[in-house]
């Protein structure tokens, strides 16, 4: 079965659109991450996820919003898509939060906003 | 941007050793070496990580040097199954801004 799974794999479409991303793990971890990797490859964390305190890096503009509905779920919702959203998102999950903490990804989910 | 710089690309010959140089010159007592590797269109999976002694398990070896400026990820007789990139970071215990890449692309040729 897969640890960390995520739909849609693939997702295109309109500038202004509101879409979401959903992400389950079964790995019974109490930490889920969002990461976003752009056209050259940086992968950079989103969003940190753990027993319902959120950490945000301030860099993201608040058109995208995590949402957890139970431990094993991380869905990101993002409002009013831009180009510059186009990107793979990827999901993650830990047991705990921290740095000594390894993470598991999931397949990713290839967003492209025309 | 990353705190850790890798060579773009490297070829290794299969079954020969592959050895990842990084270097992390501006890391903390705290922070923690990972390495990660993804293979085209999949997520990153974790591979190996270390604070400051040399580290081995099933998938390869991590060799950190004594000052902890430099790392080397050793994937001792690589696959073609291995080709992939290769992401060094530092972590420390928040995650408030890990940054992987661009990392090191590995061709491993037959």
């Amino acid at each position: 079965d897969t640890a960390v799974s995520q739909t849609p794999k693939y997702l295109v479409t309109q500038m202004g659109n509101d879409k979401s991303i959903k992400c389950e793990q079964n790995l019974g971890h109490d930490t889920m991450y969002w990461y976003k990797q752009d056209s050259k490859k940086f992968l950079k964390i989103m969003f940190s996820y753990n027993n319902k305190e959120l950490i945000i890096n301030e860099t993201v503009p608040n058109r995208f919003s995590p949402k957890s509905p139970d431990k094993a779920h991380l869905n990101l919702h993002i409002n009013s898509l831009e180009l510059g959203d186009s990107a793979v998102y990827f999901c993650a999950s830990s047991q705990e939060y921290g740095g000594q903490e390894t993470q598991y990804f999931g397949p990713g989910t290839r967003l492209l906003v025309l | 941007d990353a705190k850790t710089t890798q060579p773009p690309s490297m070829d290794c010959a299969e079954g020969r050793a592959a050895n990842l140089p990084c270097n992390h010159s501006t890391i903390s007592g705290n922070e923690y070496v990972y390495w990660y590797r993804q293979i085209h269109s999949q997520g990153p999976q974790y591979i190996i990580h270390g604070l400051k002694n040399n580290e081995t398990n099933e998938m390869a070896s991590l060799i950190i040097t004594e000052d902890r400026k430099s790392s080397t990820l050793i994937l001792p007789h690589a696959t073609l199954r291995d080709t992939a990139v290769y992401y060094c970071i530092v972590e420390t215990t928040s995650y408030d801004k890990v940054i992987f890449g661009p990392g090191t692309s590995l061709s491993v040729i037959p």
